[in-house]
């Protein structure tokens, strides 16, 4: 059981270029995340998406954009890359979005630096 | 908005000593409380919950935390431990009714001494 499945692991980019960081659970579940995870400041919730065809802004949105293209798959793009995006992002997944009694599952993280 | 305070930064412990992590927050009313556990180069894994109830919560690895709503606290603890707990944990908040969006505590970078 793979769980939730990041990729790629690690990138590098120059400012201004383009990519997306794919993720995929298969868990069944209807919820996915992401996060970003900077020195210092703990996870950050990126976007998040409750159920199938519905995508919401977290804290930190800017800069983003994300798509869930099906139950399993969530994944985020970074139009234009800026230094400021140079971050670790984690993928995450649970059962259902009303109450977090259901247990967050993530992924092991992508490490993406822009130069 | 909830926040989540983890005043110490990083930790050393010897092996077989007690542990003591602390998590404070702030909402206004009891949120749902969460610690989770990363190493190095790993994801995020959850360790214990609490949602309501009996405020001695246990978890895996032997972990286990204790709710003091006086004190607006969710400190972990563990009575003995293991070079393999060296890893940094994260305190996290969940709001009632506010779906999964949990807000997350910077973390304490715990150092186990053999």
């Amino acid at each position: 059981n793979a769980g939730v499945t990041q990729t790629p692991k690690f990138q590098v980019l120059k400012t201004g270029q383009s990519m997306t960081l794919q993720c995929a659970q298969d868990m069944n579940h209807n919820s996915m995340y992401w996060y970003r995870q900077d020195p210092g400041m703990g996870l950050r919730l990126i976007y998040y998406s409750a159920s199938e065809g519905t995508t919401d802004k977290g804290e930190v949105p800017n800069g983003y954009n994300v798509s869930r293209l099906n139950k399993r798959e969530f994944s985020l793009r970074l139009e234009s890359a800026a230094p400021s995006q140079t971050s670790v992002y984690f993928c995450a997944s649970s059962e259902a979005p009303d109450t977090p009694r259901n247990t967050i599952y993530f992924g092991e993280g992508s490490w993406l630096t822009v130069v | 908005a909830q926040s989540v305070t983890q005043p110490d930064i990083h930790i050393t412990v010897s092996e077989g000593a007690s542990l003591e992590l602390r998590c404070n927050y702030s909402y206004g009313a009891t949120p749902y409380l969460f610690w989770y556990v990363q190493s190095p180069g790993q994801g995020l894994q959850l360790l214990l919950k609490y949602f309501s109830g009996d405020t001695l919560v246990q978890g895996i690895k032997g972990f286990e935390a204790e709710f003091k709503r006086s004190q607006s606290s969710f400190n972990l603890r563990k009575p003995s431990v293991h070079w393999s707990d060296a890893a940094e944990y994260f305190c996290a908040v969940g709001e009632p009714g506010g779906g999964n969006k949990l807000t997350f505590g910077t973390g304490t970078q715990l150092k186990v001494e053999l």
